[in-house]
């Protein structure tokens, strides 16, 4: 059973529009997610997080919302750039992060000229 | 953040064989986590493992099949033994660097293929 959702395989965007990416969790337990963007043949590269005592989290081009009672959560990136093509994984954890990580089957994002 | 490096970047392996994934961290760290990507999944967490003491495995990964080793704290390797087709994954070691950082920084990977 899948506990980290991304129902989105992909997504189109064109350049200098927001792109966003969300994800869907059901454990209760977990209390701090992540974002990860992924080239291929590279290893996951850290974006952003947010702990479950905030419902958002902004660094720069990329904002992390959290709605707890949804389960939900989604990534804001504005504007878009070329170089934001890639996979990005939505990721959760318990015990405030110190647990390994549960992650979803991740979207990938081409942004368009 | 934290430098962490992999060796080796791929390899191919014949059946039946064993694979030794190194993964060096350039800095001290507590908590290292071993993961597996097949092919067209997700990230699935191995293994997690702590200087001192034995790596602890998650449902579904056995330590005679993904044995750990974690001699210092910046240095673990994981070994895929009795290899089968099935096992052909990118295996990707992470670290958490603790403290008020919770993120974890992962390794660029070890593509294993097995014939």
């Amino acid at each position: 059973d899948q506990q980290v959702k991304q129902n989105s395989p992909s997504l189109s965007v064109q350049e200098g529009r927001i792109s966003i990416l969300n994800c869907d969790y059901t454990n209760s337990m977990f209390d701090y997610f992540l974002w990860y963007k992924k080239y291929p043949a590279e290893g996951p590269t850290f974006l952003i997080s947010i702990s479950s005592i905030k419902d958002k989290n902004e660094d720069g081009r990329f904002t992390v919302f959290l709605n707890k009672s949804a389960k939900h959560l989604s990534l804001h990136i504005v504007p878009s750039q070329p170089g934001d093509s890639a996979v990005y994984f939505c990721a959760a954890s318990a015990g405030g992060g110190a647990d390994g990580l549960t992650f979803g089957k991740g979207t990938h994002l081409i942004i368009q000229p | 953040s934290a430098v962490i490096s992999q060796k080796p970047s791929r390899d191919i392996c014949q059946r039946g064989t064993s694979l030794t994934i190194q993964c060096q961290v350039d800095s001290q760290v507590t908590m290292m986590f071993w993961y597996r990507q097949q092919p067209g999944q997700s990230l699935t967490l191995i293994a997690t493992a702590n200087q001192g003491s034995e790596a602890t495995y998650e449902s579904g990964f056995v330590i005679d099949k993904f044995p750990i080793s974690r001699p210092n704290l910046t240095f673990s390797t994981l070994t895929v033994s009795n290899l089968s087709p099935e096992d052909s994954s990118i295996y990707l070691c992470s670290v958490r660097t603790g403290g008020s950082f919770n993120e974890q920084f992962f390794g660029p990977g070890t593509r294993l293929t097995v014939l």
